[in-house]
């Protein structure tokens, strides 16, 4: 069964530092990661989708990078602004036609 | 292009009642995911439907809960007698096989049952 664990679950940066997320999946055999920004009350805004073949994506501030062996994938958010404020979040799914499974999220906050 | 579409907003049933989620997917999408999320906790997978077919509600309560995508219309999930614990919001996802399995998630319905 399929785990997606993200540390940490909440992080707080001054405005201008970069962020980094981490997260972990224990069944490499994955069909795609992505990242979903979550507001408060809202629903989920997909950010970047890398297919297990790729090792980054990037748009923008934002660049995401997969290594499938070893589980784990990054979000790297440059130069944070407090509009980043948000809850990310990373999904896999197994293959084609699959459900997406979640991972518990992080929270951010960014200070002006 | 309409994003996908989910009412009402904000849905408040007492306990025993009924209650109906609708979902519209983005148009040309024929497959639907629905999940649930509950107060401080993430994402969990119920059901994903294609019209008129179940394709997997490995997710979905044995009891009380049913999810329908019919071949016109939204897709539908429906909570029979509702309790305390089924409050939460719960979000429906469309995708298309052509974008490489990117969901398109709609705002979500927040269930609160008094």
């Amino acid at each position: 069964k399929q785990e997606v664990t993200q540390i940490p679950a909440a992080l707080s940066v001054p405005e201008g530092e970069n962020l980094v997320l981490n997260c972990s999946f224990t069944d490499s055999a994955i069909y795609n990661l992505q990242w979903f920004r979550q507001d408060p009350g809202k629903g989920l805004t997909s950010l970047l989708l890398i297919q297990s073949s790729q090792r980054e994506q990037t748009s923008g501030r934002l660049n995401a990078s997969l290594d499938k062996s070893s589980g784990r994938s990054t979000l790297y958010i440059a130069a944070s602004q407090p509009g980043d404020s948000a809850t990310y979040l990373c999904a896999v799914i197994k293959a084609a036609g699959n459900k997406l499974t979640f991972g518990g999220g992080t929270r951010v906050l960014v200070k002006p | 292009n309409a994003g996908v579409m989910q009412n009402p907003r904000h849905l408040v049933r007492r306990r025993g009642q009924e209650a109906r989620l609708r979902c519209s997917p983005m148009k040309g999408h024929s497959h639907v995911y629905w999940y649930r999320q509950l107060p401080e906790e993430g994402l969990k997978f119920m059901v994903y439907l294609q019209k008129e077919n179940i394709i997997d509600e490995s997710g979905m309560p044995k009891e009380r809960f049913s999810a329908e995508f019919p071949k016109e219309g939204p897709s539908i999930l429906r909570i029979q007698q509702v309790v305390r614990g089924d409050s939460a919001a719960y979000f429906c996802a469309s995708i298309t096989t052509l974008s490489g399995e990117k969901l398109f998630f709609g705002s979500g319905t927040q269930l609160s049952v008094l």
